[in-house]
């Protein structure tokens, strides 16, 4: 069975400072990972996903994930974090096996960010 | 371009209470979702639905049930409310492209049933 477990359920940053939310996943085969972003009161926004194609992912708003296999993890950076990306943060997992596109969540990282 | 919308944005039932949450894409996706969102426990599956006229369970489908009589709308139904069912209720709609495929969400439906 996939899933995932986000290590840090808060995490506290000043602005300008970089940002990690990590993530490790567990899977029986090649996984498909996504990062979502839920900013206060709205919905989901894709940031990025791993498609296989390269490990390192950029996505949107300077954020990026690198796949390391080795480590089953996907964690999430941004060199300089802004007030703008105080959010709560999804690693998710796709998994195909029951013919349709199952997401699995993780319990989500509560980004603060701090003038 | 509204993507998925979700009706109503908020709602305060009685228990024992019946209500329909109604979620429309503009997308022409194939598959579409609800999914509850819980503190601590990120968004569980509650029915999904591959097509026009199909409907499947997912993980915690107790309580609840759906129908897809048209592809763009996809209704939750509760028919008796219980407190347990207060949360942040999420429809999603994706293509069936495969595990590579990203899911679009709509805002978000706030239930407190009392």
């Amino acid at each position: 069975a996939q899933s995932v477990t986000q290590l840090d359920s808060h995490v506290s940053v000043s602005e300008g400072t970089p940002v990690l939310l990590r993530c490790n996943y567990s899977s029986s085969y090649s996984p498909s990972l996504f990062w979502y972003v839920q900013h206060p009161n709205k919905g989901l926004q894709l940031l990025l996903k791993y498609t296989s194609a390269a490990t390192l992912v950029k996505g949107i708003n300077g954020f990026e994930a690198e796949f390391k296999k080795s480590e089953t993890s996907f964690h999430l950076t941004k060199p300089s974090a802004h007030m703008s990306d105080a959010a709560e943060y999804f690693c998710v997992v796709s998994d195909p096996a029951g013919g349709y596109n199952k997401l699995i969540f993780g319990a989500g990282t509560r980004l603060a960010v701090h003038p | 371009n509204a993507g998925v919308t979700q009706t109503p944005k908020f709602r305060v039932l009685k228990t024992g209470q019946s209500m329909t949450l109604l979620c429309a894409q503009d997308m022409n996706h194939e598959y579409m979702y609800w999914y509850r969102q819980d503190p601590g426990m990120g968004l569980r599956l509650i029915h999904y639905s591959v097509g026009e006229g199909t409907t499947a369970k997912g993980e915690v489908p107790d309580g609840y049930n759906v129908s897809r009589l048209k592809k763009q709308n996809f209704l939750l139904g509760l028919e008796s409310a219980a407190p347990s069912q207060t949360s942040v209720y999420f429809c999603a709609s994706s293509y069936p492209g495969g595990a590579y495929t990203e899911a679009f969400f709509g805002q978000g439906t706030r239930l407190t049933v009392v």
